[in-house]
């Protein structure tokens, strides 16, 4: 069965830090990748996917994402990160034809001023 | 266009109760999915939906039940809930292609 493994489980930066979340899945076959984010209390929304083409994707809110087919890896990015960051994020993988969608354990993202 | 509508948003139920936890999509999406979400395990796949009339299995359905009987509903029942069964309930519905999932806003249960 697939696995998505999210090393980072917490992380605290300093404003304008650099951010680097690290994916890796385990699935030999076609996956189209993705990450989510959850704010406080809320539900979870989309920041970029990937699924064929340029292996570097951009998302909402400046995040990007790198596909290392190579690494089964699929690591989010931002250059610096902001007070409003703080969040968790999860990294999924979709498979079986596109009807089962598998998360990591997510990283809670502390930004601090 | 609501997307993916869920309810209740909180609810508390004594051991050996049952309920129905309701999702509802309105953008005719194919795939339906229920997760459960606890602190430091992700959100784990309970039951999805291919389309009407076909449901599957996920990672832990044990002590849910669902079907399908409309595009649009994906009901998610507990038959006799348990305290384990203490969780944040996300519906999810998706279309063909990667798309990705869009998520409901959850329920909040609670059981004593």
């Amino acid at each position: 069965a697939q696995s998505v493994s999210q090393h980072n489980h917490h992380v605290i930066l300093s404003e304008a830090a650099s951010l680097e979340l690290g994916c890796n899945y385990s699935y030999g076959g076609t996956v189209n990748l993705f990450w989510y984010v959850q704010y406080p209390g809320q539900h979870l929304q989309l920041l970029l996917k990937y699924f064929s083409g340029d292996p570097l994707v951009k998302g909402i809110k400046g995040f990007e994402a790198e596909f290392i087919k190579s690494k089964f890896s699929f690591n989010l990015r931002k250059p610096s990160v902001q007070w409003s960051d703080t969040a968790e994020y999860f990294c999924a993988v979709l498979t079986g034809g596109g009807n089962k969608l598998t998360f990591g354990t997510g990283t809670q993202l502390k930004v601090e001023l | 266009n609501a997307g993916v509508t869920q309810t209740p948003k909180f609810q508390v139920l004594k051991t050996g109760q049952s309920m129905t936890l309701q999702c509802a999509q309105d953008m005719n999406h194919e795939y339906m999915s229920w997760y459960r979400q606890d602190p430091g395990m992700g959100l784990r796949l309970i039951h999805y939906s291919v389309g009407a009339g076909i449901t599957d299995q996920g990672e832990v359905p044990n002590g849910y039940n669902v079907s399908r009987s409309t595009t649009e509903d994906f009901p998610l029942r507990l038959l006799s809930a348990a305290p384990s069964q203490t969780s944040v309930y996300f519906c999810a519905s998706g279309g063909w292609g990667a798309s990705g999932y869009t998520f409901g806003s959850g329920t909040r249960l609670t059981v004593v």
